[in-house]
């Protein structure tokens, strides 16, 4: 069984640019939640994508979109970046509601300049 | 608004002692409760959920947690700690009337000395 891979692990972006991140689910699962987790601070929620539809957001303004593609893995896209996007981007996969609790992966560091 | 609140931002505690982590909520309801442990470098891996139930959860790696209706608390405990829980710890609840999103609050950093 596998878990939940990101990619890339760290990259670096200026300001105003475009960045996507990337994430596997793990076998079996079908929901893909993404959360950003700002240094010395507890995640937040961005959105989650159930079958391939947006199943709910968080605050966060229409620059952060996303994709969930039928193999259930998903993307998360930012455009015009700003300094207070850099964080930890937090994917988590999970069965339907995901009741039983997120598999998590490792992250992904981005950091805007 | 929904809330959840670690008071502790860091916890130093002795290899072989006991540990509480306090963690409080704001919710209208019974919430779903999660704790999670994150090491450096890693995601995070859930230790215990509430849902229902036997208020007493046990967890993996010998931690416990206790849900306390009347105080709007989960605490997160372990009678002995070892060098290799050192880590930082999340408390999240789970809103489970919508989209099933979790509230996170700030984390405890767990220092354990020798």
């Amino acid at each position: 069984e596998t878990g939940v891979t990101q990619s890339p692990t760290h990259l670096i972006k200026t300001r105003g640019q475009q960045v996507t991140l990337r994430c596997s689910s793990q076998s079996g699962h079908n929901t893909v939640s993404w959360y950003q987790q700002a240094l010395g601070q507890g995640p937040q929620f961005i959105f989650q994508y159930y079958r391939e539809e947006e199943n709910g957001r968080g605050n966060f303004p229409p620059r952060f979109s996303g994709l969930q593609f039928p193999n259930y893995s998903s993307e998360l896209n930012v455009n015009a970046l700003e300094l207070d996007d850099s964080a930890l981007y937090l994917c988590a996969s999970s069965l339907d509601s995901g009741l039983d609790g997120y598999t998590f992966g490792s992250g992904t560091r981005l950091t805007v300049v | 608004a929904q809330s959840v609140t670690q008071p502790d931002i860091h916890i130093t505690v002795s290899e072989g002692a006991s540990l509480e982590l306090r963690c409080n909520y704001s919710y209208g309801a019974t919430p779903y409760l999660f704790w999670y442990v994150q090491s450096p470098g890693q995601g995070l891996q859930l230790l215990l959920k509430y849902f229902s139930g036997d208020t007493l959860v046990q967890g993996i790696k010998g931690f416990e947690a206790e849900f306390k209706r009347s105080q709007s608390s989960f605490n997160l405990r372990k009678p002995s700690v070892h060098w290799s829980d050192a880590a930082e710890y999340f408390c999240a609840v789970g809103l489970h009337h919508s989209n099933y999103q979790l509230i996170w609050g700030a984390g405890t950093k767990l220092i354990i000395k020798p």
